[in-house]
């Protein structure tokens, strides 16, 4: 079992849209989970970070955690064709290592 | 505040050669961590320096080695380069939790384009 997983894309969505993006860890113990944008040939960015469950609001971007099972989401409301791009999911695991997810490339359809 | 910053953006080496990759921290950032990135896949974890020690590794071979220096920059080094070193090398800086010594989010550099050919 990979360490990051994440559903496999591409996923399309139309302008407008909720667009819903999953990820999964095996580290039980895991301590921090974070989602990067990135755009074809540039850097990840951060967009938010999450260490307790719940859910966590920042403008059209919603991150939930559920560490019960394992699982981190991040939800993008009212989706721009500038928020196409592959979207990495980061977990910090009780080893203290940062892992990251293969990414699910995003495309939001005019 | 310039972020974190690599240099070059692209290099070609000829496969054997050894390359070396630099990278500015954000200002107010201790921690450098480096990272591998091939086409269509996530980051692949190499090593992070912390107070110029190597702090944690991830599954690379010796032929990747790093060094901190006293100004928290870094610099990763690659020697006898094969074909499969081709892809984006990307530096992280972050905070560590002052007093309890974690992982913080870690913010990332441009990243190097190296192609070996």
């Amino acid at each position: 079992q990979k360490e990051v997983e994440q559903n496999s894309g591409p996923l399309s969505v139309p302008e407008g849209a909720i667009a819903s993006l999953n990820c999964t860890y095996s580290d039980r113990g895991s301590q921090s989970f974070f989602w990067y944008r990135q755009y074809s040939g540039k850097s990840p960015e951060l967009i938010m970070f999450i260490y307790s469950n719940g859910d966590k609001e920042d403008g059209r971007f919603t991150a939930q955690l559920n560490k019960a099972s394992q699982y981190v989401s991040l939800l993008i409301r009212d989706s721009q064709p500038s928020d196409s791009a592959t979207y990495l999911c980061a977990v910090i695991t009780s080893y203290d290592k940062v892992i990251f997810g293969p990414g699910t490339s995003l495309s939001v359809i005019p | 505040d310039a972020g974190v910053t690599q240099s070059p953006t692209h290099l070609i080496k000829t496969r054997g050669q050894q390359v070396t990759l630099r990278c500015s921290p954000k200002s107010g950032h201790d921690t450098v961590s480096w990272y591998q990135q091939a086409l269509g896949q996530g980051p692949q974890f190499i090593f992070q320096y912390y107070e110029e020690e190597e702090r944690q590794r991830g599954n690379f071979p010796d032929r990747f080695s790093g060094h901190q220096f006293p100004n928290y920059s870094s610099e990763l080094n690659v020697n006898a380069l094969l074909l499969g070193d081709s892809a984006l090398y990307l530096c992280a800086s972050s905070p560590l939790v002052a007093g309890e010594g974690r992982n913080t989010e870690a913010f990332f550099g441009q990243g190097t384009r190296l192609t070996v050919v």
